[in-house]
């Protein structure tokens, strides 16, 4: 089975840290994808990796870093968290092919205070 | 542009009815479609997917969706709901360039026994 693994299950952060969010999955999967959860607007993509080293934006980038310097690991910074990053974070994974899946972490609930 | 709709924020059900959610899609050529459900404090697990072929497809946990290219239309459905059913549910299609998923809001839904 594919395991896409998230470094915390919840994490308490002040205003003005950075924040290290670290995602893992061990299935050689060529894309990885991060995506913040909030209620009533679903998820949304913060930013999505197809390569070791490449990414691109998603549709809420602004306030986020992406790195991705080995295949199976893909973290997300907030290089200065603030109040309104409080959010459920959710890591995925997935192979090249279009009609391939998304496989999850099980999120990291992030409160900044 | 692609986009997902799910109309239902909120459904209410009895344990052992039938279960419909309703999805809409925007996208102009085949889309490649995907249920999700998440349960409390869990990250997404896939229900089913249809890219191709019998515009019926099964899924695990006794769920099916049937595509209708007419009505833009990927609508979930249970002919008997279980309490263990009690979950968000998120709906998704592929885009363009193949990589990024566009979800809909999700729909939660609640089961009385």
């Amino acid at each position: 089975d594919v395991k896409v693994t998230q470094s915390s299950r919840y994490l308490v952060k002040r205003t003005g840290e950075k924040v290290f969010l670290e995602c893992v999955q061990d299935m050689d999967h060529e894309n990885m994808f991060w995506y913040r959860q909030d209620p009533g607007l679903g998820l949304r993509l913060i930013y999505f990796s197809y390569d070791v080293k490449m990414k691109e934006k998603g549709d809420i980038p602004e306030g986020y870093s992406v790195s991705r310097e080995k295949k199976e690991r893909f973290s997300l910074i907030l290089e200065s968290a603030s109040t309104n990053q409080t959010s459920m974070y959710l890591c995925a994974s997935r192979a090249g092919q279009r009609y391939n899946e998304q496989f999850f972490g099980p999120g990291t609930r992030l409160t900044v205070l | 542009a692609q986009s997902v709709t799910q109309p239902d924020i909120h459904i209410t059900v009895s344990e052992g009815a039938s279960l419909e959610l309703r999805c809409n899609y925007s996208y102009g050529a085949t889309p490649y479609l995907f249920w999700y459900v998440q349960s409390p404090g869990q990250g997404l697990q896939l229900l089913l997917k249809y890219f191709s072929g019998d515009t019926l497809v099964q899924g695990i946990k006794g769920f099916e969706a049937e595509f209708k290219r007419s009505q833009s239309s990927f609508n979930l459905r249970k002919p008997s709901v279980h309490w263990s059913d009690a979950a968000e549910y998120f709906c998704a299609v592929v885009g363009d360039t193949g990589n990024q998923f566009y979800f809909g809001t999700g729909t939660s839904l609640t089961v009385i026994p």
